[in-house]
């Protein structure tokens, strides 16, 4: 069974200090995997995505997260955290060939401090 | 290209009334959920389709019902609203046309505002 964990529930960062938001997921084999953003009274918005092509990947606003298979991690960073990146984050694995639910991270609450 | 779209945005209801919640796609998706986003929860899976006429239950489907009579729609009812189902209620849906299409993005809807007095 596949699994995704997301280690802090809360984050908190001071405008233009590094961001770094864990998630390490539990698969049998290589999982696709995906960052997704929701900002307040909003939708659910694709950040990026992993699919075994290269292991950091490069995403909307800044964001980038790298993929380890030895440490089963995605961890989202960005180099200098703005205002408008307070939202929660979800670490999330997407369907597959064999399985068709989506297996979401409880999700990362990021708050950024003026 | 509207995407996903969901009606009602907001919606109050008492206690055992019934409501139905309509999430519409216009990219020819054949897969479309609902889940229900709560505190501290995530996002549940309701129900899915993974096709025009099919539905399958997700990880808590009780007190809701789904049909996808038309391959754009997706309904999710509420037979009898229980305080317990005041939530944000979301719809997304994805292409999932051909095995292997490994990876193919979810795209969500704005959400519901659902409050059962």
């Amino acid at each position: 069974a596949q699994s995704v964990t997301q280690l802090d529930s809360h984050v908190s960062v001071s405008e233009g200090t590094p961001v770094l938001l864990r998630c390490n997921y539990s698969s049998s084999y290589s999982p696709s995997l995906f960052w997704y953003v929701q900002h307040p009274n909003k939708g659910l918005q694709l950040l990026l995505k992993y699919t075994s092509a290269a292991t950091l990947v490069k995403g909307i606003n800044g964001f980038e997260a790298e993929f380890k298979k030895s440490e089963t991690s995605f961890h989202l960073t960005k180099p200098s955290a703005h205002m408008s990146d307070a939202a929660e984050y979800f670490c999330v694995v997407p369907p597959g060939t064999s399985y068709d639910k989506v297996i979401f991270g409880p999700g990362t609450s990021l708050s950024v401090i003026p | 290209n509207a995407g996903v779209t969901q009606t009602p945005k907001f919606r109050v209801l008492k206690t055992g009334q019934s409501m139905t919640l309509l999430c519409a796609q216009d990219m020819n998706h054949e897969y479309m959920y609902w889940y229900r986003q709560d505190p501290g929860m995530g996002l549940r899976l309701i129900h899915y389709s993974v096709g025009e006429g099919t539905t399958a239950k997700g990880e808590v489907p009780d007190g809701y019902n789904v049909s996808r009579l038309k391959k754009q729609n997706f309904l999710l009812g509420l037979e009898s609203a229980a305080p317990s189902q005041t939530s944000v209620y979301f719809c997304a849906s994805r292409l999932g046309q051909g095995a292997g299409l490994v990876g193919d993005i979810q795209y969500f809807g704005a959400g519901t505002r659902l409050s059962v007095l």
